[in-house]
């Protein structure tokens, strides 16, 4: 079966550069979620959008910020990257009546020196 | 606010043995209750959920989890652990699909 897709897997990063992440969202799912993990945290959530509107919001620094597509496939725009926004991260998707089961992607893991 | 504990950092147990990792909400208005599982260096897996229902829910590779309201706690069990289940699992509570908490999460190592 399909799953969350991210790209790209791994990503470094200098500080004050900018970063792009791209999740694509199971096939049918309308909803998308942003989580950070840093190390031997629990996941953060950070957005969420619902057919291409933001349902919810997190702890996402004013220096990020994303979008849905028509296509429901999100990216997650980080710009002057610090140090601490090394992290983990995952994105992931559900359909919106099926109680929210969200399915997870493999996640995206960004350092920044 | 909805919130999630997990009590315990680190839970040990011998293969074979039953496991348990507990997980204690708190959230207004019914709660929708999640397991997740995390292997190194991979995403996180859904396990099972409860939304409404009978207060035994069954999942994914054994694991059951059963709701308690009056204790609001969602502890995970499996009846015999395997070397395999050794990861990080992760509690995770949603009112009605909004505001997705999760737990600090709990390392389990199941022992040969």
């Amino acid at each position: 079966a399909a799953g969350v897709i991210q790209s790209p897997r791994h990503l470094i990063k200098e500080k004050r550069e900018t970063a792009t992440l791209k999740c694509y969202p199971i096939p049918r799912h309308d909803t998308v979620y942003w989580y950070q993990q840093g190390p031997g945290q629990d996941p953060q959530f950070l957005i969420s959008f619902y057919e291409k509107m933001q349902s919810d919001k997190g702890s996402i620094p004013d220096r990020f910020s994303a979008q849905q597509f028509s296509d429901y496939h999100s990216e997650l725009n980080m710009s002057s990257l610090e140090l601490g926004d090394s992290a983990l991260y995952f994105c992931a998707s559900s359909f919106e009546t099926d109680y929210n089961e969200q399915f997870f992607g493999p996640g995206t893991r960004l350092t920044v020196l | 606010a909805q919130s999630v504990a997990q009590p315990e950092d680190q839970v040990n147990v011998a293969e074979g043995n039953p496991l348990t990792v507990k997980c204690t909400y708190s959230v207004s208005g019914n709660p929708y209750l999640f397991w997740y599982v995390q292997y190194p260096n991979r995403g996180l897996q859904f396990l099972l959920k409860y939304i409404t229902g009978d207060n035994l829910v069954k999942g994914s590779y054994g694991f059951e989890a059963e709701f308690n309201k009056s204790q609001t706690s969602f502890h995970l069990k499996k009846p015999s652990a395997l070397v395999s289940d050794s990861a990080l699992y992760f509690c995770a509570v949603s009112n009605y699909g909004q505001n997705f908490v999760f737990g600090p999460g709990t390392r389990l190592s199941v022992l040969p």
